[in-house]
């Protein structure tokens, strides 16, 4: 069965105090791997897509990575700013061409100023 | 300017009843989403129509009924609404259903059943 699973759950870090989040994922076969950002109250917001291991995307203090069997979402000298849920996600073989997404249960992070 | 916009936000209703929420994305976009998020923060998909044509339907009660009346809604029907219906649903759209091309959502209706 596709699985998604993130760690820590909970992340608390001081301003500037660079840390990682991590994404697990056991599927059929990866099509892709989404990172979306989810503030309180408000839908997910779409961060990054990679396809395939060793791909690596920025964007501003964040910068996603991708081997055959995780994904980690760095973050470099987060601000208070940053605070929020990531949320990581597959896109299987498994779900064929239908745009289905396997989402794992999310890292809260909180940056404190 | 809203791309992904549902209503209501908040629904609060008893047992039994039955309830709508409403999509609407004027994005342009080919195919929406319902997905529904539990109080552990998991969202797991519901459904999923194309162009009007329904695409994915998870393991989701009968009660549940969407309805896509043109490319640009996509409505969720709650027929005699339980406890463990309590939940944040959210809609989403994407240009197509391929693999490139990121989900964009609403922000959500926090349905809770007393």
């Amino acid at each position: 069965e596709d699985q998604v699973t993130q760690s820590p759950e909970a992340l608390r870090l001081q301003e500037g105090e660079s840390s990682s989040l991590n994404c697990s994922y056991t599927v059929s076969g990866l099509r892709g791997l989404f990172w979306y950002r989810q503030d309180p109250g408000k839908g997910p917001e779409f961060l990054f897509t990679l396809y395939s291991a060793g791909e690596e995307k920025e964007k501003e203090r964040l910068k996603a990575t991708l081997t055959k069997k995780e994904s980690f979402l760095h973050i470099t000298a987060p601000k208070p700013e940053d605070s929020a849920t990531y949320l990581c996600a597959v896109q299987a073989n498994s779900g064929g061409n239908t745009g289905k997404l396997i989402f794992g249960q999310g890292t809260t992070l909180q940056v404190k100023p | 300017d809203t791309a992904v916009s549902q209503t209501p936000k908040y629904l609060v209703t008893q047992m039994g009843n039955d309830k709508s929420i409403k999509c609407e994305q004027n994005l342009g976009h080919d195919t929406m989403y319902w997905y529904k998020q539990d109080s552990k923060k998991f969202l797991k998909i519901m459904f999923s129509y194309n162009n009007k044509e329904l695409i994915i339907n998870e393991t989701v009660p009968n009660r549940f009924s969407p309805k896509s009346p043109d490319k640009a809604h996509l409505n969720l029907h709650i027929n005699s609404l339980e406890l463990g219906d309590s939940a944040v649903y959210f809609c989403a759209s994407s240009l197509e259903y391929a693999i490139n091309s990121p989900l964009h959502f609403g922000n959500g209706t926090r349905l809770t059943v007393t």
